[in-house]
């Protein structure tokens, strides 16, 4: 049972550049999220996800976008990178709304 | 929308004391409380969820209140030790119920 699992660990990108996120769990839960943490901020939400094939926006969404096709993935884009977006994202995921959620490692971003 | 705060930033107490740490909310009233830790480097690890109709919820040495006539919840540590230093998140869902909001937390720091 590996839990949720993000990849990559680390990575650069220039800016302008275009990649993507990967998050997977392994324990068939409908509610994934994904946030970004920065010092003095705190975790902000990006967006999030209810179930296969539906996405809703967070706090934070504009740059990002989401797709989830299937209940064990849920991936998040960055579509033009830019130095804003230098972050550690970490994506979550929980069995349903009284439960609390288990999160992934953590991505952390640098956009140059 | 819903606001988080965590009133202390960092706490600092000595081995053996209590730790209490304090979450406030404002705008609406949720029906669930979640209390998480986080360590350097590492995402975000559950400890405890409280319903709005339980006022106090006991995990070995934590102990968490709930008043939602204040709007506020205190997170107790209780006969604390060094491996006790993290930060303290408190998390509310969004008024929906489809997505967790996370304060900013608290660094807490217990010295032998």
């Amino acid at each position: 049972n590996a839990g949720v699992t993000q990849t990559p660990k680390f990575q650069v990108l220039k800016t302008g550049q275009s990649m993507t996120l990967q998050c997977a769990q392994d324990m068939n839960h409908e509610y994934m999220s994904w946030y970004r943490q920065d010092p003095g901020m705190g975790l902000r939400l990006i967006h999030y996800s209810v179930g296969a094939g539906i996405t809703d926006q967070g706090e934070v969404p504009n740059g990002y976008n989401v797709s989830r096709s299937t209940t064990e993935d849920f991936p998040l884009r960055l579509l033009s990178a830019a130095p804003s977006q230098t972050s550690v994202y970490f994506c979550a995921s929980r069995q349903g709304f009284n439960y609390g959620y288990t999160f992934g490692s953590g991505t952390r971003l640098t956009v140059v | 929308s819903q606001k988080i705060e965590q009133n202390s930033e960092a706490l600092n107490i000595q081995e053996g004391k209590t730790a209490t740490l304090t979450c406030n909310y404002t705008n609406y009233s949720p029906a669930y409380l979640q209390w998480y830790r986080q360590d350097p480097g590492r995402g975000p690890v559950f400890l405890l969820l409280i319903r709005e109709n339980e006022k106090e919820k006991r995990k070995e040495r934590l102990k968490v209140t709930f008043d939602t006539t204040l709007k506020q919840s205190l997170f107790h540590i209780t006969a604390s030790q060094p491996a006790d230093s993290a930060t303290y998140l408190c998390a509310l869902h969004n008024q929906a119920g489809t997505a967790l909001i996370f304060g900013k937390g608290t660094t807490l720091s217990v010295s032998s």
